[in-house]
C-alpha cells in the first residue's frame, strides 16, 4: 500500500487550461501538505491543511487553490495555467508539527505546461 | 525560520564512509533535526531524526553537536544506491513551516 499516493503522475497541458492533482493518504496523519520543486530542484512548501482546515498558504498565486474534504485527502485545482507552473509538485503528510514523526512525501506530479 | 547551511555537492567512493555536514547555528530548543533524501524521479523521503543526543537507525546514523548548532548524517558505507541530495532540515515550532534548502547532492563513485 502507497503510504502518500498522487495522482496524476505526469500531467502536460495547454496553455489556460484548468487541471487538479490529487493526493491521499492512508497514515493517519492529521496535516497535509503541497510542495513545488521548479527546474533549480528547490523544493518550496505552498499549502498545509490540518483536520480539513487552512493552516500555511504561502505566497502562491490565486489561481492555485486547495481542497481538502477530509483529512486523507488534499487535492490542488489550478486555474488559468501558465508557462511558470511547470514543475514537480510533491504531496506530503505528517501528525501535526510534524517535529518528531517528520513528513512522508508522495512520488510527485511533474506538470509541464505547453 | 531557522535555516540551515549544507555544502552543494559531496564526492565519495562506494563502501566508504560518507560524513555529511550541516549547519544550523539558529536552531531552537524545541527544533528537531530532520535528514531526507531525495533520489532522482522521487519524492523526499525521511533518514533520521534528533533533538540532542546521537541517533542510530538502519538507513545511517546522526551526530549532534553538543551545542546542537550542527549535526552530520553518517552513511557508514555508501552504495550507488545512496546517491541522492541530501536536505538538512528543522522542524520544531513552525508548525511543519519547514524549509528544505537546496541540500548536499551526493555522488558515489564505483
Amino acid at each position: 500500500d502507497t503510504a502518500v499516493s498522487q495522482t496524476p503522475k505526469y500531467l502536460v497541458t495547454q496553455m489556460g487550461n484548468d487541471k487538479s492533482i490529487k493526493c491521499e493518504q492512508n497514515l493517519g496523519h492529521d496535516t497535509m501538505y503541497w510542495y513545488k520543486q521548479d527546474s533549480k530542484k528547490f523544493l518550496k512548501i505552498m499549502f498545509s491543511y490540518n483536520n480539513k482546515e487552512l493552516i500555511i498558504n504561502e505566497t502562491v498565486p490565486n489561481r492555485f487553490s486547495p481542497k481538502s474534504p477530509d483529512k486523507a485527502h488534499l487535492n490542488l485545482h489550478i486555474n488559468s495555467l501558465e508557462l511558470g507552473d511547470s514543475a514537480v509538485y510533491f504531496c506530503a503528510s505528517s501528525h501535526f508539527g510534524a517535529s518528531v514523526g517528520g513528513y512522508t512525501f508522495g512520488s510527485g506530479t511533474r506538470l509541464t505546461v505547453v | 525560520d531557522a535555516k540551515t547551511t549544507q555544502p552543494n555537492s559531496m564526492e565519495s567512493n562506494e563502501e566508504e564512509p560518507v560524513h555529511l555536514p550541516c549547519n544550523h547555528s539558529t536552531i531552537s530548543g524545541t527544533d528537531y533535526i530532520h535528514w531526507y533524501r531525495q533520489l532522482p524521479s522521487q519524492g523526499p523521503e525521511y533518514v533520521i531524526h534528533g533533538l540532542t543526543s546521537n541517533v542510530n537507525n538502519r538507513m545511517a546514523s546522526l551526530a549532534i553537536a553538543e551545542d546542537r548548532k550542527s549535526s552530520t548524517l553518517i552513511l557508514h558505507r555508501a552504495t550507488l544506491r545512496d546517491a541522492a541530495v541530501y536536505y538538512c532540515i528543522l522542524i520544531g515550532t513552525n508548525a511543519g513551516k519547514s524549509t528544505f534548502g537546496d541540500g548536499t547532492t551526493l555522488t558515489v563513485k564505483p
